[in-house]
């Protein structure tokens, strides 16, 4: 039963648009939010966090949103470039209750595509 | 260079053979974690090391064995695999919890074929 879904496998956007990558998680304890991306050959880098009393995180140009209502974020990237193509995962923790809680669960990841 | 070194980079072994993947860090992080990175699935969590001890195993099937001999260094130990144990292994460490950002550091990955 995965706690943290990314129901999208690929995306394909053209270069300097937007990209949306979405994520969806079901533990309700879940307080710290990351997305890795991840290039063949290659192990997951982190990329930008959210903690739970945030909605919206930004650097550069990355952005994480979260509606802990909907149990749901998504990241942003604006504008997109032919290096961003990567497999780009959603993980999340539920730090404050510590103990194994507190190890990232991941997702299935989402591989963005973005073309010249 | 991520700061997580894993050796060998890939690995052929038959189901009988009995093999070793390393991995070390010097970040100065006292977890480590083995994941297993299969097709098309989420990364799943292998083994948790805090400070050497071993705090998870998520139903690991013996033939997996972990070493962790001090906080920098973590082996995965394997023995009498099967072929659907074919996958990317990849190892991380990260600051033990409540010790400033909370991420992890994933090293390049072990692709492990059993034939």
């Amino acid at each position: 039963d995965q706690q943290v879904k990314q129901n999208s496998p690929s995306l394909s956007v053209q270069e300097g648009r937007i990209s949306i990558l979405n994520c969806d998680y079901t533990n309700s304890m879940f307080d710290y939010f990351l997305w890795y991306k991840k290039y063949p050959a290659e192990g997951p880098t982190f990329l930008i966090s959210i903690s739970s009393i945030k909605d919206k995180n930004e650097d550069g140009r990355f952005t994480v949103f979260l509606n802990k209502s909907a149990k749901h974020l998504s990241l942003h990237i604006v504008p997109s470039q032919p290096g961003d193509s990567a497999v780009y995962f959603c993980a999340a923790s539920a730090l404050y209750y510590g103990g194994s809680q507190g190890n990232l669960i991941f997702g299935k990841g989402t591989k963005l595509s973005v073309k010249p | 260079e991520t700061g997580v070194t894993q050796t060998p980079r890939h690995l052929v072994m038959g189901m009988t053979n009995k093999k070793s993947l390393k991995c070390e860090q010097h970040l100065g992080h006292n977890a480590m974690y083995w994941y297993k990175q299969s097709a098309k699935k989420p990364l799943e969590l292998m083994f948790v090391y805090n400070f050497k001890e071993q705090t998870e195993n998520n139903s690991v099937p013996s033939r997996f064995s972990p070493e962790c001999p001090n906080s920098s260094h973590l082996f995965l130990h394997l023995h009498t695999l099967q072929p659907e144990d074919s996958a990317l292994y990849l190892c991380a460490s990260s600051r033990p919890l409540g010790q400033g950002n909370y991420g992890y550091t994933f090293g390049s990955g072990t692709r492990l074929t059993v034939v």
